[in-house]
């Protein structure tokens, strides 16, 4: 079971930015513990693409991340084509002691 | 270069043990902060994270799962063994082994994962 809520889903037209938010808990998001983001095509294995407000070498800079609270945003700017795909959010929780997902968003290049 | 790549049976039966292998390169569970997890993805679902094992050999299970799982390490062979005993249909998903990357045992993110092997309950 997902720990970490996002949105289903969220769309736009090529050049947009769009958002997507992941809120957690004081035990999670809320600690000190860094949020990841993770990008996923399907029949591929998953890809980092956020850890903290850092991006691994060769992941766009249309990609960032933040947060703030008990909640995590990735934003994309500029969206392309290529970034249809499936994102995910990641974090520690100390209470279960151990690592916890976003419930994924999909999105989707009008 | 961080390589990983699962490997097990493709069926089981409910009710049998799955046996899960991941055969990585390119770093060791020897030295610190090193560490490897496993995580699921049914078809059509979300991933979720079930184990992880540190250079120390401390282990972190999923709580909903942790009764169900066993992860070991072979740092000489370079793996990491996953068992879930008791398997049902539900369990039907894709098993990704990864790279921890962080400093300490907790904490941190996955990175790189294998290419997943998917795991399919029948009977």
């Amino acid at each position: 079971q997902s720990v970490l809520t996002q949105p289903p889903s969220v769309s736009g037209a090529p050049g947009q930015r769009v958002t997507i938010s992941c809120t957690g808990s004081y035990s999670n998001i809320g600690t000190n513990y860094d949020v990841h983001w993770y990008q996923h095509l399907p029949g591929t294995a998953p890809k980092l693409l956020i850890y903290g407000n850092n991006r691994p070498s060769g992941v766009p800079d249309r990609f960032s991340g933040s947060k703030s609270g008990t909640s995590s945003s990735l934003a994309i700017t500029g969206l392309q084509a290529e970034d249809e795909a499936d994102y995910y959010c990641q974090c520690y929780d100390i209470s279960l002691s151990g690592y916890v997902f976003g419930t994924g968003t999909k999105v989707t290049v009008l | 270069q961080i390589t990983l790549k699962e490997s097990g049976p493709t069926l089981v039966k409910p009710t049998q043990t799955l046996t899960l292998t991941c055969t990585f390169s390119g770093f060791s569970l020897s030295t610190s902060g090193a560490g490897v997890g496993w995580i699921r993805q049914p078809p059509g679902k979300a991933v979720e994270w079930l184990a992880v094992i540190y250079w120390n050999d401390n282990k972190r299970y999923s709580p909903s799962l942790k009764s169900r799982l066993t992860i070991t390490k072979d740092t000489s062979k370079n793996q990491v063994v996953l068992t879930m005993t008791n398997m049902d249909p539900v369990d039907t998903a894709t098993y990704f082994c990864a790279h921890r990357r962080g400093a300490t045992d907790n904490g941190g993110n996955f990175d790189p994962w294998g290419q997943g092997t998917l795991v399919t309950v029948s009977s």
